[in-house]
């Protein structure tokens, strides 16, 4: 039973550029969230998505957004990336609000 | 701004003493997660408690919750070098269900 993934695992671009993340859920899940981790701080929640909706949405910019499919996984967009982007983006998945499983995560460098 | 507070930010201690972190949020709280976050990995969830006063224990771990559902702490009885790592808490608002998370307690064992 595979856990959470997400890919890819590194990434490097530039300020202004566009980025798309992806998260496949754990096998039985339906609803994922994604975080960014900033070095040394916690993972602070940008968005979660059930049934290819935005549920509920943290204090982001609307530069991110997201996209669920009928299988359950999804997409975290950043368009006109800024330094200050570059963190550690956790996608997590669970089958309640509750239990939260999060995968590897994708490390964002913006130069 | 912050509204879920961890204390200590760091903590060094010998193998084999206790260590204990504390979590203070602004705001009722529904429910509170804990997890554990090791160098260069993702956060693992812990637990839940939900309850006003509740206290679970995994093995050396104990976790309360308080009577007002505003704070919860983590007990580790006689450390061991596997507990290394970063601890969070991670609230839910009772307002509006958004999940905030602490900025985390290091905690680094001494040989």
């Amino acid at each position: 039973d595979a856990g959470v993934t997400q890919s890819p695992t590194h990434l490097i671009k530039t300020r202004g550029q566009q980025v798309t993340l992806r998260c496949s859920p754990k096998s039985g899940h339906d609803t994922v969230s994604w975080y960014q981790q900033a070095l040394g701080q916690g993972p602070q929640f940008i968005f979660q998505y059930y049934e290819e909706e935005e549920r509920q949405r943290g204090n982001f910019p609307d530069r991110f957004s997201g996209h669920q499919f009928p299988n359950y996984s999804s997409e975290l967009n950043v368009n006109a990336l800024l330094l200050g982007d570059s963190a550690l983006y956790l996608c997590a998945s669970s089958d309640r609000v509750d239990t939260q499983y999060f995968g590897p995560g994708t490390r964002l460098t913006v130069l | 701004g912050q509204q879920v507070m961890q204390i200590p930010q760091y903590q060094h201690v010998q193998e084999g003493e206790d260590f204990t972190t504390y979590c203070n949020s602004s705001t009722t709280l529904s429910n509170i997660q804990w997890y554990k976050q090791r160098p260069g990995g993702h956060p693992v969830f812990l637990i839940q408690l939900v309850k006003s006063g509740e206290v679970k224990k995994q093995k050396r771990l104990t976790f309360q919750f308080g009577e007002a559902k505003k704070n919860s702490s983590l007990h580790i009885t006689a450390t061991q070098t596997t507990d290394v790592g970063t601890y969070f808490c991670a609230g839910i608002r009772n307002r509006d269900d958004k999940i905030i998370f602490g900025k985390g307690t290091r905690l680094h064992i001494l040989p």
